[in-house]
């Protein structure tokens, strides 16, 4: 049973530009959160998608955006990117009110 | 707002000797979920135990285990017969529960292993 998956697991960009990254849930888990963390930190939450829609939020602005998927796989988009976007973005699944397992992460650095 | 603080940034641990991490907690709720993840060098967040806040009894998994004291909001991590294996970043989380909330982070303790 594959665990939780993400891609690339290492992206470098420049200031200004676009990012997409991915994840695929453990099988059997239709939630799908995505996290930052920060270098020294925890991680900080993003945003929640269950059943294709977001369904809660935190504290990051309107360049942050997602997509679920039918197979409930997701996307992060960071637009406009600033160099303080460089961090390690997590991904979490979990099924119904289940607990969060977290795939590898992507390690973003932006120059 | 729901908060959590890891107040050890550092800690170290003689192989097989046993070492507790910190946990406090601030929340107006009174169900919710507690948990420890493990975050090795590979970045993996890795699950170590899981606390109901209507359980009084605390959570066990193997060698690791917590004393979860709701009215202090403390919920600290013990791990016993420490194995070099363990040495990594270990984060402390809460859950509001009845919903499908995020997880709240501590800013973590990192734990050392001597040989």
């Amino acid at each position: 049973d594959a665990g939780v998956t993400q891609s690339p697991t290492h992206l470098i960009k420049t200031r200004g530009q676009q990012v997409t990254l991915r994840c695929s849930p453990k099988s059997g888990h239709d939630t799908v959160s995505w996290y930052q963390q920060a270098l020294g930190q925890g991680p900080q939450f993003i945003f929640q998608y269950y059943e294709e829609e977001e369904r809660q939020r935190g504290n990051f602005p309107d360049r942050f955006s997602g997509h679920q998927f039918p197979n409930y796989s997701s996307e992060l988009n960071v637009n406009a990117l600033l160099l303080g976007d460089s961090a390690l973005y997590l991904c979490a699944s979990n099924p119904g009110q289940g607990t969060q397992y977290f795939g590898p992460g992507t390690r973003l650095l932006v120059l | 707002a729901q908060t959590v603080t890891q107040s050890q940034p550092e800690m170290s641990v003689q192989e097989a000797e046993t070492v507790t991490l910190s946990c406090t907690y601030d929340t107006s709720e009174s169900d919710y979920y507690l948990f420890w993840y493990k975050q090795p060098p590979s970045r993996q967040m890795i699950l170590v135990i899981r606390q109901e806040a209507y359980k009084q009894q605390n959570a066990t998994e193997n060698r690791f285990s917590v004393n979860f004291q709701k009215a202090a909001k403390s919920f600290s991590l013990k791990i016993s017969d420490s194995q070099l294996g363990d040495a990594a970043m270990y984060f402390c989380a809460y859950k509001d529960g009845g919903s499908q909330g995020n997880l709240i982070f501590g800013k973590g303790t990192k734990l050392s292993v001597k040989p």
